[in-house]
């Protein structure tokens, strides 16, 4: 168990429908990342937060957003969902950087979505 | 541009037998961390190991070894004596933008490894 909690653990939802995925990060961290796992893509990046502001963006699209809210819990938001956003979702965190060095990200168990 | 790459798509063996994973980087920052993770067929993401490009060390815990050199750019995973439990996709990941988007990971594709009884 990494620490990292994510609800909820499936989601079935129709094309054009939004869906809030929400991730707890381990106890004392501050940063949360979010990762999408589809078979054709692999695992990409696709936003980070640290201490409730956006840090970095990656293969995100505007359909997506994402929050962290103040008490550090964060929240992807997914809109007018297509088939192809079928995937599993990961949320990790991390407490950053400490003394110069990068510290390890751990992963939550995945949301899996699937769009029909 | 950085980049992870593991050629290696599946790999089947039989328990107690000795398994590499490789696993090759580029990128164009001089420092670095690396990763790799392990997906288990439940799907969760388990945290294995991270090296950092300024410790050239190689390591061994329990059945578990990491081989990591600059010079070829590879960060090769090494399991010892095989178990079924051990049967999951393999992650290499490396950190993009060291000293700017802190720490976002780029992984490569996996290599499943099956450990047959």
């Amino acid at each position: 168990d990494s620490g990292v909690t994510q609800t909820p653990k499936h989601l079935i939802t129709a094309t054009g429908q939004r869906v809030t995925l929400r991730c707890s990060p381990r106890s004392g961290d501050l940063s949360v990342y979010w990762y999408q796992q589809s078979l054709d893509q692999g695992l990409q990046f696709l936003i980070q937060y640290y201490n409730g502001e956006e840090r970095a963006k990656g293969n995100i699209l505007e359909r997506f957003s994402a929050q962290q809210f103040p008490d550090l819990h964060s929240e992807l938001n997914l809109s007018s969902l297509e088939l192809g956003d079928s995937a599993l979702y990961f949320c990790a965190s991390s407490v950053g950087w400490t003394s110069g060095s990068l510290e390890t990200q751990y992963f939550g168990p995945g949301t899996r979505l699937l769009v029909l | 541009a950085q980049k992870v790459t593991q050629a290696q798509t599946e790999i089947s063996v039989v328990e107690k037998e000795d398994v590499t994973l490789d696993c090759v980087y580029e990128t164009r920052d001089t420092t670095y961390y690396l990763f790799w993770y392990k997906q288990p067929p439940s799907g969760e993401l388990v945290f294995l190991i991270r090296r950092n490009s300024f410790d050239e060390q190689n390591e061994i815990s329990g059945r578990y070894s990491w081989n990591f050199q600059k010079s070829t750019s590879s960060f090769n995973f090494t399991i010892t004596a095989s178990q079924v439990v051990d049967s999951a996709v393999y992650f290499c990941a490396l950190d993009m933008n060291y000293g700017g988007s802190q720490g976002n990971l780029i992984f490569g594709k996996g290599t499943k490894l099956s450990v047959k009884p």
